[in-house]
């Protein structure tokens, strides 16, 4: 089966630049999403298609996708981005798979 | 605006059965792809299966598969998810996800419901 490797913890202080990995094997001919669910809540889409933002995603969220590794940068980040973060793709093989998440902490 | 709502979650018995349901509004439901993702209680996300939007394509995870049977109304705007033989690991809060295509042909989820619980215990 395919495998999304994500690290399980990044801690950045406020209006630092967070950046999210996703490794897996060849994911750069794969398209990559990204999710962020605070405790208690939904999961919402803040990346999709490895670098496109959803209308209402702030310009800060941004992704890119090459190689073995993509990634999530959070620009000038804000307590309110503490959360988990989720990447996503669909593999031939395995069907649909997540990473196993990411929990940011805002210092 | 677009709104999925879950409903039928509960407590279970192993080995029983449950049909969560995930009502639809704000946007044209047949149209689109839909997918049930669940979350085990402090751990990550898991797909669990996939309908298109006419129901005639149906993928579902291992973990599930001949246990758990997707199904949809258009008509009523509604997406379904029959759980037959529960497991204690089957133990999550479901979430009703509505599918958009990447550049790649394949599934992500562009708006989720807010989940049910359910739980399955003696």
């Amino acid at each position: 089966s395919y495998v999304l490797t994500q690290p399980p913890s990044v801690s950045v202080a406020p209006g630092q630049t967070a950046r999210i990995t996703c490794g897996g094997n060849n994911i750069g001919s794969k398209s990559v999403h990204w999710y962020q669910q605070k405790p208690g809540q939904a999961p919402v889409l803040v990346v999709y298609d490895d670098s496109d933002r959803p209308s209402g995603i702030p310009e800060r969220f941004s992704g890119s996708n090459s190689g073995n590794t993509a990634t999530l940068t959070i620009s000038r980040v804000e307590a309110g981005d503490e959360a988990d973060y989720y990447c996503q793709v669909w593999d031939s093989s395995s069907d649909l798979q997540f990473g196993g998440g990411t929990k940011l902490t805002v210092l | 605006e677009v709104q999925l709502v879950e409903s039928g979650g509960g407590l279970v018995q192993p080995g029983g059965s449950l049909r969560l349901s995930c009502a639809a509004s704000g946007f044209t439901f047949s149209s689109y792809e839909m997918n049930w993702v669940r979350q085990a209680p402090g751990k990550g996300l898991e797909w669990v299966s996939y309908i298109s939007s006419s129901g005639s394509t149906i993928y579902y995870a291992d973990s599930v598969k001949g246990r758990f049977t997707i199904s949809r109304d258009n008509a009523k705007n509604s997406l379904y998810l029959q759980m037959n033989s529960l497991r204690a690991e089957d133990t999550a809060v479901y979430y009703c996800a509505r599918g958009a295509t990447g550049w790649d042909g394949y599934n992500y989820f562009d708006y989720w419901g807010q989940g049910t619980l359910v739980t399955v215990s003696s």
